[in-house]
């Protein structure tokens, strides 16, 4: 397993279109969570999976977002009329339940720019 | 809502010196981690911690749960250049896997 993967890297789009980011967690990780960091800011919960249930979601997570986990595997992220402050590293990552095999892992994140 | 206090905000040190960086918070936390993160890199676990007054060390680096679960500290001994990132304290309130991160702690190391 090569750890949590992000996909794209970077993505620059226009204010007004609709991104979609995924995640890939690492396989045994029934949780997945995104959460969004802007420069010089540590990085702000957004919401949670728990195999495909989404469990919690933060205020943060406006009615533009959506985040989808359909077969408990892999994970997407979609914005809907993207504004210059969605701007930011939106990061996923994955853990087992609390204890020794947490394992709390982070993907390197997309980097969304809105021009 | 819930926050974490972490200092020192920035630190510009000597190679081989040690460092010391802490987190606090006015909320009970079940797990605290350490993280660092590299520009245009997402954070990577350095040390996590599950029990009240737990010590742990990974290499030079050494992290303790406080007692009050309201507090933890990380230590890097003999500081090297690639030690060079921002560190990160996060808290995990009850079992939801939610975490509360603090500010960062920019570390630079002068050769």
């Amino acid at each position: 397993d090569t750890g949590v993967s992000q996909d794209p890297r970077h993505k620059i789009t226009k204010r007004g279109q609709n991104v979609t980011f995924r995640c890939d967690p690492i396989s045994e990780h029934n949780r997945l969570y995104w959460y969004r960091q802007t420069l010089g800011q540590g990085p702000e919960f957004l919401t949670y999976f728990q195999n495909e249930a989404q469990l919690e979601k933060s205020r943060l997570l406006s009615d533009r977002f959506s985040a989808e986990r359909p077969k408990g595997s892999f994970s997407t992220l979609e914005i809907q009329r993207t504004e210059q402050g969605d701007s930011a590293m939106y990061l996923c990552a994955s853990s087992g339940l609390v204890g020794p095999n947490y394992g709390y892992t982070f993907g390197s994140g997309t980097r969304l720019t809105v021009v | 809502g819930q926050q974490l206090n972490q200092s020192p905000q920035s630190m510009f040190i000597q190679e081989g010196e040690d460092v010391s960086m802490n987190c606090t918070s006015s909320s009970i936390f079940n797990t605290w981690l350490w993280y660092k993160q590299d520009p245009g890199e997402g954070p990577v676990l350095l040390i996590a911690l599950y029990k009240a007054g737990e010590l742990t060390s990974n290499g030079r680096l050494t992290a303790q749960f406080g007692i009050t679960r309201k507090d933890s500290f990380l230590n890097i001994s003999a500081s090297i250049p690639s030690d060079v990132g921002i560190y990160f304290c996060a808290g995990q309130l009850g079992n939801t896997g939610k975490l509360i991160f603090g500010q960062g702690t920019t570390l630079q190391v002068k050769p």
